[in-house]
């Protein structure tokens, strides 16, 4: 399975565009990119997930170039409310999707 | 449908007694998965279920630990002889067969003290 690298910690304000950008240089041919969302005391809650180009819903953006080797997170407008523990995996599709989760991304919006 | 529920919430034991946790998912879901999460880091593995299979263990889940899912709907986590390691938050979570998305329910927090 592919391991994610992304960083430990951001910072940002309201209003503001955060990107997160995750790197998963051994990325198979058949894997997907995923990220989930996690407050404290709950479980974890899906964003996002994609293959290759660019990935729209109505929380996110996922961005992924050519390569493949990395993705990036966009949350358009970040509210205090998007506080939360940003989790980026690789999903193998062929397989039943155990989760691999890594220590995720804290990010803190500041009013 | 009000998505994935987990019960008890909270449980404190003491070291050397038993456990049991239980997960309701959501009523279409094939597959269900336990998670284990401790502060700090993100959930890990521990065992699945496609119906009432149970497909997969991890190196994880000692021969303490055992998980049932009788006629593939809820779902028990067994904890015996508890340590204070065992400590942690135990995620269940459910996806239908066939999509990706998992929908985790609010976890069980347990204490061994």
């Amino acid at each position: 399975l592919a391991k994610t690298t992304q960083p430990i910690s951001m910072d940002s304000y309201e209003g503001q565009e955060v990107n997160i950008t995750c790197s998963h240089n051994n990325i198979a041919t058949n894997d997907y990119i995923t990220w989930y969302q996690q407050f404290p005391s709950q479980g974890p809650r899906f964003i996002i997930q994609g293959y290759k180009t660019k990935v729209t819903n109505e929380v996110a953006s996922l961005f992924i170039p050519a390569d493949r080797k990395s993705s990036t997170l966009s949350l358009p407008r970040v509210s205090l409310s998007d506080t939360a523990v940003y989790y980026c995996l690789v999903l193998f599709s062929g397989g039943y999707n155990k989760l691999i989760f890594g220590a995720g991304t804290r990010l803190a919006v500041h009013p | 449908d009000t998505g994935v529920s987990q019960d008890p919430r909270h449980k404190i034991t003491k070291r050397g007694q038993n456990v049991t946790f239980r997960c309701d998912p959501i009523s279409e879901h094939n597959r269900l998965y336990w998670y284990r999460q401790t502060l700090g880091q993100g959930p890990e593995f521990l065992t699945y279920f496609q119906n009432e299979a149970q497909l997969e263990k991890s190196r994880l889940l000692s021969d303490r630990f055992s998980a049932e899912r009788p006629k593939g709907s809820f779902s028990t986590l067994e904890i015996q002889r508890t340590e204070q390691g065992d400590s942690a938050m135990y995620l269940c979570a459910s996806s239908l067969q066939g999509r990706d998305e998992q929908y985790f329910g609010p976890g069980t927090r347990l204490t061994v003290t």
